[in-house]
């Protein structure tokens, strides 16, 4: 079983429209870090948002806003008003304990891919 | 400037011909890890680093090797490349061993004939 699931392999949306990300994890952990990071045309990899286990709050960044639920180990990312810069493959991440020795494993999503349409 | 470099940026080779990546941090940040980015696969973890001198295989070790002799180098070795490494590789470095962001280098593209 995948530890991070992105369902969405692409999603197209005309610009102005709002579209959300989903990313759905897996982990028997109880501390755990959860990431998204865009990967535009370009190839570079941009760090959006980190989130610990015990923070639920959702946040706002501008046009950008993340909904973490543990309840249903969910983490999704919203995009309103979406412009044409947005558009770029999105990957979700999970950075759980290893090995016991004080490391941390990342887990990446197979990544989505969101074209936005003028 | 905070940055992770990598070099070469882009590189064709011929099965079974040794080569080094390297990748470079200056941020003094004590974990570093090297991923593969294949279509449709994602970003997968080949190896991780907590600090100098310890490794460890992170989901697809097999066919390299790391090292990490100082705490901002940590290059990735393909001993005998296969065409099935093809791939693009990025190198990150982070602090807090992994539970921070992830600083990415700006990726290598490795073609294995």
């Amino acid at each position: 079983a995948q530890k991070v699931t992105q369902a969405q392999t692409e999603i197209s949306v005309v610009e102005k429209e709002d579209v959300t990300l989903d990313c759905v994890y897996e982990t028997r952990d109880t501390t755990y870090y959860l990431f998204w990071y865009k990967q535009p045309p370009s190839g570079e990899l941009v760090f959006l948002i980190r989130r610990n286990s015990f923070d639920e709050q959702n946040e706002i960044s501008g046009r950008y806003s993340w909904n973490f639920q543990k309840s249903t180990s969910s983490f999704n990312f919203t995009i309103t008003a979406s412009q044409v810069v947005d558009s770029a493959v999105y990957f979700c991440a999970l950075s759980e304990p290893y090995s016991g020795a004080g490391s941390y494993q990342l887990t990446f999503g197979k990544g989505t891919k969101l074209s936005v349409i003028p | 400037e905070a940055q992770v470099t990598q070099n070469p940026r882009y590189l064709i080779t011929v099965t079974g011909k040794k080569l080094t990546v390297t990748c470079s941090q200056n941020m003094n940040h004590e974990y570093m890890s090297w991923y593969r980015q294949d279509p449709g696969l994602g970003l997968r973890q080949i190896y991780y680093s907590m600090n100098v001198e310890v490794t460890d295989k992170g989901d697809v070790p097999e066919g390299y090797k790391v090292s990490r002799k100082e705490k901002r180098n940590f290059p990735l070795i393909l001993e005998s490349p296969s065409p099935n490494q093809t791939s693009l590789y990025f190198c990150a470095s982070s602090s807090q061993g992994g539970r921070n962001e992830q600083f990415f280098g700006p990726g290598t593209r490795l073609t294995v004939l």
